[in-house]
């Protein structure tokens, strides 16, 4: 049964930082992995896609990376900003074919401190 | 282009009676699963329904159940609440075969 983890539960930094969210996953035969962004009490925001054949994504002050073999992705955000503020979730899917369910970790909160 | 809508957005219903949640597809998408969020907690995944079945499930009891509707259109029925079923109720949409989910803003169902 897949499992992920994502540490720690709840982060505050300054205002201009880079920063780096982890997520672990138990099983590495995972068919993409992905970060979404929660605001309080509201749905999901897709934010970066990583295919298990991939190495990274990016999109924008946003870079996410995949090392399927260690079970590990990392969110790095730079130059951090208030409006960054939110919990960030990542999920893997385990399978090929289309529209596989999603495995979420329990995800990290976020506080950027003007 | 609209997104996933769901209704209500938030319910208050008692111990023992029964809920149904809904949720319209963004536009083009054919696949619609539900998830479960508890506070605090990531999404747990109830099911999946494309072409009008239901495609995947997963664990949870059969006081949960859905149906998906010639337009896409999706909705999901509790039966005999429980406090514990108290949670935010995502729906997301897809397209089958392709990558990629559009979440709507969720229902706050509330067992008192």
């Amino acid at each position: 049964k897949q499992e992920v983890t994502q540490i720690p539960a709840a982060l505050s930094v300054p205002e201009g930082e880079n920063l780096v969210l982890n997520c672990s996953f138990t099983d590495s035969a995972i068919y993409n992995l992905q970060w979404f962004r929660q605001d309080p009490g509201k749905g999901l925001t897709s934010l970066l896609l990583i295919q298990s054949s991939q190495r990274e994504q990016t999109s924008g002050r946003l870079n996410a990376s995949l090392d399927k073999s260690s079970g590990r992705s990392t969110l790095y955000i730079a130059a951090s900003q208030p409006g960054d503020s939110a919990t960030y979730l990542c999920a893997v899917t385990s399978s090929g074919f289309g529209n596989e369910k999603l495995t979420f970790g329990t995800g990290t909160r976020l506080t950027i401190i003007p | 282009d609209a997104g996933v809508t769901q209704s209500p957005t938030h319910l208050i219903k008692t111990r023992g009676q029964q809920v149904t949640l809904r949720c319209s597809p963004k536009s083009g998408h054919d696949t619609v699963s539900w998830y479960q969020q508890a506070l605090g907690q990531g999404p747990q995944f109830i099911f999946q329904y494309y072409e009008e079945e239901e495609r995947q499930r997963g664990n949870f009891p059969d006081r949960f159940s859905g149906h998906q509707f010639p337009n896409y259109s999706s909705e999901l029925n509790v039966n005999a609440l429980l406090l514990g079923d108290s949670a935010l109720y995502l729906c997301a949409s897809s397209l089958m075969g392709a990558e990629g989910y559009t979440f709507g803003s969720g229902t706050r169902l509330t067992v008192v």
